[in-house]
């Protein structure tokens, strides 16, 4: 079965530009998170998708945004781009919604760089 | 939120048992405890969560405080491939995950 995988790798973007950035979850998987790492911040939820809604979100401005389409594929968009945006983003799939006690699967993040 | 503490980097000598630990002094009742580790250029993977019994799997135990304000990972024969940066997580009851700043674990031959 394949991972989840996160479209592009790599991707340069200058200030005041917009960004969206894909991820496919596990074959099956129905819930979709995304985090930022960051070397000063570490690792921060951003939010997460389930069936289309979105269902938590973290402490970030409302230039983060996302969405998830009927295939339980998201989009994650990052508006107005700010040099402290540079970062690795990660998504995370699961089979169901995310409780307290079930795992997460990640992809391998794409790196924003941010000039 | 809660907060998880642990030590920047840690070292340990292969087939050597490893005890990483993390403190939670501001964990609630439900939150379970979660571990993760990031391998180099990878996104984190599942290691091991629980709640308030000690847990074992294939990959590790978690040994939980009875007060559950803190916990230690085991990994019983480190190998090379362990080494990485493992995150102790608070995850709530709505699913929200509250990460620590991570362990980096060396692992020396």
């Amino acid at each position: 079965k394949a991972g989840v995988t996160q479209t592009p790798r790599y991707l340069i973007k200058t200030r005041g530009q917009q960004v969206t950035l894909s991820c496919s979850p596990i074959s099956g998987h129905r819930s979709v998170s995304w985090y930022q790492q960051t070397p000063g911040q570490g690792l921060q939820f951003l939010f997460e998708y389930f069936s289309e809604t979105q269902r938590n979100k973290g402490n970030f401005p409302g230039r983060f945004s996302g969405r998830q389409f009927s295939n339980s594929r998201s989009e994650m968009n990052v508006s107005t781009l700010e040099l402290g945006d540079s970062a690795l983003y990660l998504c995370a799939s699961s089979l169901n919604r995310v409780e307290v006690n079930n795992e997460q699967f990640f992809g391998p993040g794409t790196r924003l760089t941010v000039l | 939120d809660a907060k998880t503490t642990q030590p920047n980097s840690m070292e340990s000598n292969e087939e050597e048992p490893v005890h990483l630990p993390c403190n939670h002094s501001t964990i609630s009742g439900t939150d379970y405890i979660h571990w993760y580790r990031q391998l180099p250029s990878q996104g984190p993977e599942y290691v091991i969560h629980g709640l308030t019994s000690n847990v074992n799997n294939r990959m590790a135990s978690l040994a939980i405080a009875e007060d559950r304000k803190s916990s230690t990972l085991i990994l019983h024969r480190a190998t090379l491939r362990d080494a990485a940066v493992y995150y102790c997580i608070l995850r709530d009851v709505a699913g929200k995950s509250t990460f620590g700043d991570g362990t980096t674990l060396t692992v020396k031959p």
